[in-house]
């Protein structure tokens, strides 16, 4: 089975923390891909990695970053927390294009920021 | 944008009877469309997926059917049970790896 880690389940920070939130898969997936989940609003993605070193925009990207020095690990940054952050965090990951483009999840980082 | 809909936020339903979800999509391009389950405080967990070449695919006590003449998706699951209570995504992708992804709908099952 898949597995996709996340680092922590509960995250409270105050504004202006540099917040690092982590994500690990075991299944050798190409992609990775950070989204925030809000009521009303569904998931949005924040950025994406093809591979390694790589990363992409995605549709909300403005107060983030990320990093991907490894395979399989696929971290987001808030470089300075702001309330309008506070949301659940969902990464996943899937396999190249080529094969079914599933993307499977972890359990999410509920982050709070105060 | 394109976008995901979902025509009902709720749906309610009696232990052992069938459920439906419905789903519309907005692009006509998109060729792969997956079902997702999200348990309260849990990450969405996949459920079924369906090609564009397909308008039926069978799973464990889950169909899912495509219509593609009027852009349409449908997750039925059989004898539904109380731990079937969850939100449901539907997400389509007419790009390579990017998933558009519907709001959800919350399935309430009761005994």
């Amino acid at each position: 089975d898949v597995k996709v880690t996340q680092s922590s389940r509960y995250l409270v920070k105050r504004t202006g923390e540099k917040v690092f939130l982590e994500c690990v898969q075991d299944m050798d997936h190409e992609n990775m891909f950070w989204y925030r989940q809000d009521p009303g609003l569904g998931l949005r993605l924040i950025y994406f990695s093809y591979d390694v070193k790589m990363k992409e925009k995605g549709d909300i990207p403005e107060g983030y970053s990320v990093s991907r020095e490894k395979k399989e690990r696929f971290s987001l940054i808030l470089e300075s927390a702001s309330t309008n952050q506070t949301s659940m965090y969902l990464c996943a990951s899937s396999p190249p294009t080529s094969g079914k483009k599933t993307q499977y999840f972890g359990p999410g980082t509920r982050l709070l920021v105060l | 944008g394109e976008s995901v809909g979902l025509h009902l936020p709720t749906l309610s339903v009696q232990e052992g009877d069938n459920s439906i979800i419905n789903c519309a999509y907005s692009n006509s391009a998109s060729d792969y469309f997956i079902w997702y389950k999200q348990e309260s405080g849990k990450g969405p967990q996949f459920i079924i997926d369906i090609r564009s070449n397909m308008d039926k695919r069978q799973g464990q006590r889950v169909t899912v059917l495509l219509n593609k003449t009027v852009k349409h998706l449908s997750l039925q699951i059989a004898a539904t049970q109380p731990g079937d209570s969850a939100v449901y995504f539907c997400a389509e992708t007419p790009w390579t790896d990017k998933l558009i992804f519907g709001t959800g709908t919350r399935l309430q099952v009761f005994p």
